[in-house]
This record gives structure tokens, C-alpha cells and sequence, in this order.
């Protein structure tokens, strides 16, 4: 069990929906990181945050969005939804910046 | 921006046959780099970190190196339980490569 916890595990939901991912860091971290993963793909960098600002940003969608709250749990929202954005959505934490991260099981999202 | 590139691609191995893993990166500063191993739809498994040339890391039968320019992931006389995809990643945002699925027969 790494400590971080995703919610929920599974997500099925239909194309034009909007749904939220939440992720709850590992105690004490202050960074947060959200990844892509579709079948077969690599892991995809969405977004970093750390202590509640936006750290570092990659390739993200204008549909999607994501925040990190003062008690450092942090939500990805996807909006618009298209069948491509089925995929396994992974949370990360980390304490200092450039220290090793720490991944949650992931959500699996299916768009229908 | 920061770039990762491992090989093989995919590695098949015997029981016992000891191999090498290659990460090869470029990278604005290295803060850091990496490795991880993968279970299928699971979440990535932090193993080792490494952050200047010429570092080693060992847990159990892998063993991690470090160049200026690139990493190596050592597997020891594998076991099937080895079998994952192993990830490496550098830089603050962890810039991943592509992975190698290892695939260890009895």
C-alpha cells in the first residue's frame, strides 16, 4: 500500500458527462501529480501541483482541470467527455520537488 | 524538455537468465531519476532513485546504475514473479519512458 488512495476505482460514464477524480496524497507530501494512462500507452503527465498551486502542466486537455484543496487532497475533473479519454487516470505524491513519487491504484475511467 | 527512452522494448528472458534494462534520458538538471515497475492495471511501484553518475541501488535480484546519460536496470537470475513492465523517470514533473515489459518464463 503506497498511502495514496484514489476514489473511485471504477468509473463508467457516457460521452458529453463530466465526472471528478479525487486523490488523497500520502501524509505529509505537498506534491501532487496526475497521469494518462490509455491501453497499451505510456503514462501520460497531465498536471503537478504543490501546496495547493499549480507546479508544472503537460499535456492536458482545455476539457479537463484539476486543483489541489488546503488539505492537499486534490480533484481532476473531465468534462466533454469522449470515448478517448477511457483510460486509467493515476495520482502520484511526493514531498520535496524531484524526490521520488509514490502512485495511488488508479481509476479507471470508461467513456460509453 | 525533458525525454526518456528505454529499450528493449520488450525482453524475454528464462528463469535464471540475467539481463540489462536501458533508460536513456535527456534532461534540464538532473534532479533525479527514477525506476518503477509496473503490474498490469495496476499502479506503478516505486523501486530505486538515483541522482548523480556513478550511483548503485540493489533490492533483491535488481540492481540500478547510473551515467550521465543513461540507467540501467540489472535483473539478477530472474524469477516469473519479475514479470512487469519497468518504468524510468527524470525531472521534478517525472518524465516517463515508455516502459519495457519483461516477460520471465519458468
Amino acid at each position: 500500500d503506497s498511502g495514496v488512495t484514489q476514489t473511485p476505482k471504477h468509473l463508467i460514464t457516457a460521452t458529453g458527462q463530466r465526472v471528478t477524480l479525487r486523490c488523497s496524497p500520502r501524509s505529509g507530501d505537498l506534491s501532487v501529480y496526475w497521469y494518462q494512462q490509455s491501453l497499451d500507452q505510456g503514462l501520460q503527465f497531465l498536471i503537478q501541483y504543490y501546496n495547493g498551486e499549480e507546479r508544472a502542466k503537460g499535456n492536458i486537455l482545455e476539457r479537463f482541470s484539476a486543483q489541489q484543496f488546503p488539505d492537499l487532497h486534490s480533484e481532476l475533473n473531465l468534462s466533454s467527455l469522449e470515448l478517448g479519454d477511457s483510460a486509467l487516470y493515476f495520482c502520484a505524491s511526493s514531498g520535496l520537488w524531484g524526490t521520488e513519487a509514490f502512485f495511488g491504484q488508479g481509476t479507471r475511467l470508461t467513456v460509453v | 524538455e525533458d525525454q526518456v527512452t528505454q529499450s528493449p522494448e520488450a525482453l524475454r528472458l528464462q528463469e535464471g537468465e540475467s539481463s540489462s534494462l536501458n533508460c536513456s534520458y535527456t534532461v534540464s538538471g538532473l534532479r533525479g531519476l527514477f525506476w518503477y515497475r509496473q503490474d498490469p492495471g495496476k499502479g506503478p511501484e516505486f523501486l530505486f532513485t538515483l541522482y548523480s553518475a556513478g550511483e548503485e541501488k540493489e533490492k533483491e535480484r535488481l540492481k540500478a546504475t547510473l551515467t550521465k546519460k543513461e540507467s540501467f536496470l540489472h535483473i539478477t537470475a530472474p524469477k516469473p514473479e519479475d514479470s512487469a513492465t519497468y518504468l524510468c523517470a527524470v525531472g521534478g514533473k517525472l518524465t516517463f519512458g515508455q516502459g519495457t515489459i519483461l516477460t520471465v518464463h519458468p
